[in-house]
């Protein structure tokens, strides 16, 4: 079975330029999260998707950081402009979600996008 | 507000030696417990989980058991191989998947 495929693997951009990840989660599952890993610390949700539509977003630093998940499958996280503080590992996960999966519902993750903000 | 406190690295252990590292919980309600890993180069993996008081979760010789007494969930193995060099993250699920994540521990195994 495919896993969470994430990419670029790694970028480096000047502060005020934008970049833009992209993620495919494991095919069937219906939740999709962003989360953001700054070094030493733990992950930190940034958006939650269940299907199409955003669960939890609030994270997410709306006036540079946008995210969307198209037709349920997909998703890309794009920041614009980018800051020093924003250098960190995004990492994508997706799980089957709802009812289905409890609370013990497993997220899967993809190998992440290692940004540095120069 | 729901969080997880983990004991700091690194650890550094001799191959064979005991682990343990410590883990302790604040939340309401009935939260489920994991503990993931992230190997050198790769994603984060589940380990182990417990979803209710008194679990005990095991996978590849590490436990873990869900103490609601004293909110904790210490992942323990009783003979640390190098292979299992790696940051360990211990997660609270709070319901409807959503993950709050400790800082990790990055354990260092030496021959």
């Amino acid at each position: 079975e495919a896993g969470v495929a994430q990419s670029p693997r790694y970028k480096i951009i000047e502060k005020r330029q934008s970049v833009a990840f992209w993620c495919n989660p494991i095919s069937g599952h219906a939740t999709l999260y962003w989360y953001q890993q700054i070094l030493g610390q733990g992950p930190k949700l940034l958006i939650q998707f269940q299907n199409n539509g955003v669960v939890d977003d609030s994270q997410l630093p709306k006036d540079r950081f946008s995210a969307e998940r198209l037709k349920g499958v997909d998703s890309t996280l794009k920041i614009q402009p980018a800051k020093l503080e924003d250098s960190a590992v995004y990492l994508c996960a997706s799980s089957l979600g709802g009812a289905v999966a409890g609370p013990g519902g497993e997220l899967f993750f993809g190998e992440g996008s290692r940004l540095t903000v120069l | 507000g729901d969080s997880v406190t983990q004991m700091e690295g690194p650890v550094t252990l001799s191959e064979e030696a005991f682990l343990t590292i410590n883990c302790t919980y604040t939340a309401t309600g009935y939260p489920s417990l994991f503990w993931y890993v992230q190997y050198p180069g790769e994603g984060l993996q589940l380990l182990l989980k417990a979803t209710k008081a008194d679990d005990k979760g095991s996978n590849k010789g590490f436990e873990a058991t869900y103490r609601k007494e004293t909110t904790s969930f210490h992942l323990e193995k009783g003979s640390v191989q190098v292979s299992d060099s790696a940051v360990y993250f211990c997660v609270l699920n709070t319901g409807f998947q959503k993950l709050v994540f400790g800082t990790g521990t990055r354990l260092l195994v030496s021959p």
